[in-house]
């Protein structure tokens, strides 16, 4: 098993794009999580998925928005890009919650 | 409020002196704790869990609720231990609630 892997590995948008992300996630894990790490800082959450339905929202706007497919992948759309988006997206999975997380090795965004 | 705070943002040692990298917490309830780990190019990737009371690497963590913290804690370091190490809480609706992380530099 390759891990969870997301694609693409970088993206350069303009202010006012929307761009979509997408993770997936190990073999048998039901639950997918999106975090936002900004350079110098720690990872902080965006969305979590479990069985399709959203389980989890942090503190963003509704610019951004998500779902998770019946294979268990998933989608992170951010609308009206921000050059404060800017940062690597990381997505995680686990078999149920937030334990054992298991992170892919992230999208990097640069909004110009 | 849930929060994670990692006073330290670099800790420099030379190897073999021990290691402790600080992690303090605020959050009602029994909290669920974590210690990550990013090796240069590497993904992020758990390192340990406190109700797992292992020790992994030869890292420690006891959880003191007392103190409200989760220090990580080696006794001899090695050159091979330099890397990003983020502690995390697990919060309401199942996120991870991340530190600023610390920057571990072990030199030879």
């Amino acid at each position: 098993d390759a891990g969870v892997t997301q694609s693409p590995t970088h993206l350069i948008k303009t202010r006012g794009q929307h761009v979509t992300l997408r993770c997936s996630p190990i073999s048998g894990h039901k639950s997918v999580s999106w975090y936002q790490q900004v350079l110098g800082q720690g990872p902080q959450f965006i969305f979590q998925y479990y069985e399709k339905e959203e389980r989890g929202r942090g503190n963003f706007p509704d610019r951004f928005s998500a779902r998770q497919f019946p294979n268990y992948s998933s989608e992170l759309n951010v609308n009206a890009l921000l050059l404060g988006d800017s940062a690597l997206y990381l997505c995680a999975s686990s078999l149920l919650g937030p334990y054992e997380q298991y992170f892919g090795p992230g999208t990097r965004l640069t909004v110009t | 409020a849930q929060r994670v705070t990692q006073p330290e943002k670099l800790l420099s040692v030379f190897k073999g002196a021990p290691v402790e990298l600080k992690c303090n917490y605020s959050y009602s309830g029994s909290p669920e704790l974590f210690w990550y780990v990013q090796y240069s190019r590497q993904r992020l990737q758990l390192l340990l869990r406190h109700i797992s009371r292992e020790s992994i690497k030869g890292f420690t963590a006891d959880l003191n609720k007392g103190e409200t913290s989760f220090h990580l804690k080696k006794p001899f370091a090695q050159e091979e231990d330099s890397a990003m190490y983020y502690c995390a809480l697990s919060g309401q609706g199942g996120k991870l609630i991340f530190g600023q992380g610390t920057e571990l530099s072990v030199k030879p």
